[in-house]
């Protein structure tokens, strides 16, 4: 079936240094993917989106880079800081308005 | 932003019950919301999905009897576990895509429902 996947299941960073989270879909007909950022008993938080018409998007210190001929999405954040650890999904939009879900990857920032 | 509510946040009952877990669009009408559950150290996976009105459609082998869901305003869907067992213990986790802005996919999610089944 459809599915979306990521490459790292845990990165571990400087602090200070640029992190880059993958993710790999395999739906070519998908149109809209996001990035979540989810810290531990918590609901994910929105960080950024693109749509297909797009390859790259940027927002404050983090860039989404979308790669449709290989159909990979990628999350780079800048000056990585503590407060950036958690678990970072990339959501694929199915055409229903339903999300489907990458397995996740977890930044640890370390001092 | 867009903020979505969930309540409780954390609960703990006997094997056997029913639990009700309350999602809320604050500020914004939401035709359409969404449930998924997590199990520790897992992706979300998608539950059933509720519109406003009308019935939830579920996921294939979600059990439609067994979590009820009912979407009777446009800022509160509700979720029933009934007949909780330590197997159904998990993160519940809606989220809402906000009426009027068709063109928008995006989703806000709720802080989660943390069920522990005794």
């Amino acid at each position: 079936g459809e599915s979306v996947g990521l490459h790292l299941p845990t990165l571990s960073v400087q602090e200070g240094d640029n992190s880059i989270i993958n993710c790999a879909y395999s739906n070519s007909a998908s149109d809209y993917f996001i990035w979540y950022k989810q810290e531990s008993g918590k609901g994910p938080q929105f960080i950024i989106d693109i749509r297909s018409n797009m390859d790259k998007r940027q927002g404050q210190r983090v860039t989404v880079l979308l790669n449709k001929t290989v159909k990979h999405l990628s999350l780079q954040i800048a000056a990585t800081q503590p407060g950036d650890s958690a678990v970072y999904f990339c959501a694929e939009n199915s055409g229903t308005y339903k999300y489907i879900f990458g397995t996740g990857t977890r930044l640890k920032v370390l001092a | 932003g867009a903020v979505v509510s969930q309540h409780p946040s954390r609960v703990i009952c006997k094997s056997g019950t029913s639990v009700k877990i309350e999602c809320r669009s604050l500020d914004f009408q939401a035709t359409t919301m969404f449930w998924y559950r997590q199990f520790p150290k897992q992706s979300l996976m998608l539950m059933a999905t509720s519109n406003e009105g009308s019935k939830a459609t579920y996921e294939q082998g979600v059990e439609k009897d067994k979590f009820l869901i009912n979407h009777a305003s446009l800022t509160l869907s509700t979720l029933t576990v009934t007949s909780a067992h330590p197997e159904d213990s998990s993160f519940y986790i809606c989220s809402a895509r906000e009426r009027g802005k068709e063109g928008t996919d995006t989703q806000y999610f709720g802080p989660g429902t943390r069920l522990t089944v005794l």
